[in-house]
């Protein structure tokens, strides 16, 4: 069975500094990876995505993450953050062959100005 | 134009009580999915419903009970509410492609449950 890890729950952070939210996952077979973002009383948005390729990917909003299979992380990133990056993070995990999306239980980060 | 949408948005309700949240989308997608979001953020799957089948069914009470009556429509039926069905309930969809392929789910913006 997948499970995701985000040990960090909470993460303050300057304007203008670098973030880098974690997410570990375990999962038996393959797997696609999500990062989604909920802004304050909204729904999810995929923020990226990594189906297979390239083990950077690059998202919306300045946002790019690393798969690393062999620690099983695939931690997001953003070199500069802004006040509107205000919201809660999820990270989510999909085996292969299988419909089910598993979700992380979020980290929020806020922007400190 | 809203992809994915939900009504109503918030719903304030006794305990015992039976409601309905409805879920609709426009995207042509054929699979449907109920997320319940509890109030420390954690987001879990109930249900997913492809062209009208059920085909994900999590460990969730009986008195919760989809109803799909076409594919661009999930319903969400509770009986007898409790005070810890209070949450936020997501609905989403997607295409599906095959479960090998990456079928990218969108979510409504959310129906915020509250049991008195």
């Amino acid at each position: 069975a997948q499970s995701v890890t985000q040990l960090d729950s909470q993460v303050p952070v300057f304007e203008e500094a670098p973030v880098e939210l974690r997410c570990n996952y375990s999962s038996s077979v393959s797997v696609y990876l999500f990062w989604y973002v909920q802004y304050p009383n909204q729904g999810l948005q995929l923020l990226l995505k990594y189906l297979s390729g390239s083990t950077l990917v690059k998202g919306i909003n300045g946002f790019e993450a690393e798969f690393n299979k062999s620690q099983t992380s695939f931690h997001l990133r953003k070199p500069s953050v802004h006040i509107s990056d205000t919201a809660e993070y999820f990270c989510a995990v999909r085996d292969f062959g299988n419909e089910k999306l598993t979700f992380g239980t979020g980290t929020r980060l806020t922007i400190i100005p | 134009d809203t992809a994915v949408s939900q009504t109503p948005k918030y719903l304030v309700t006794q305990m015992g009580n039976d409601k309905s949240i409805k879920c609709e989308q426009n995207l042509g997608h054929d699979t449907m999915y109920w997320y319940k979001q509890d109030s420390k953020k954690f987001l879990k799957i109930m249900f997913s419903y492809n062209n009208k089948e059920l085909i994900i069914n999590e460990t969730v009470p009986n008195r919760f009970s989809p109803k799909s009556p076409d594919k661009a429509h999930l319903n969400l039926h509770i009986n007898s509410l409790e005070l810890g069905d209070s949450a936020v309930y997501f609905c989403a969809s997607s295409q599906n492609k095959g479960l090998s392929s990456y079928n990218e789910q969108f979510f409504g913006p959310g129906t915020r449950l509250t049991v008195l």
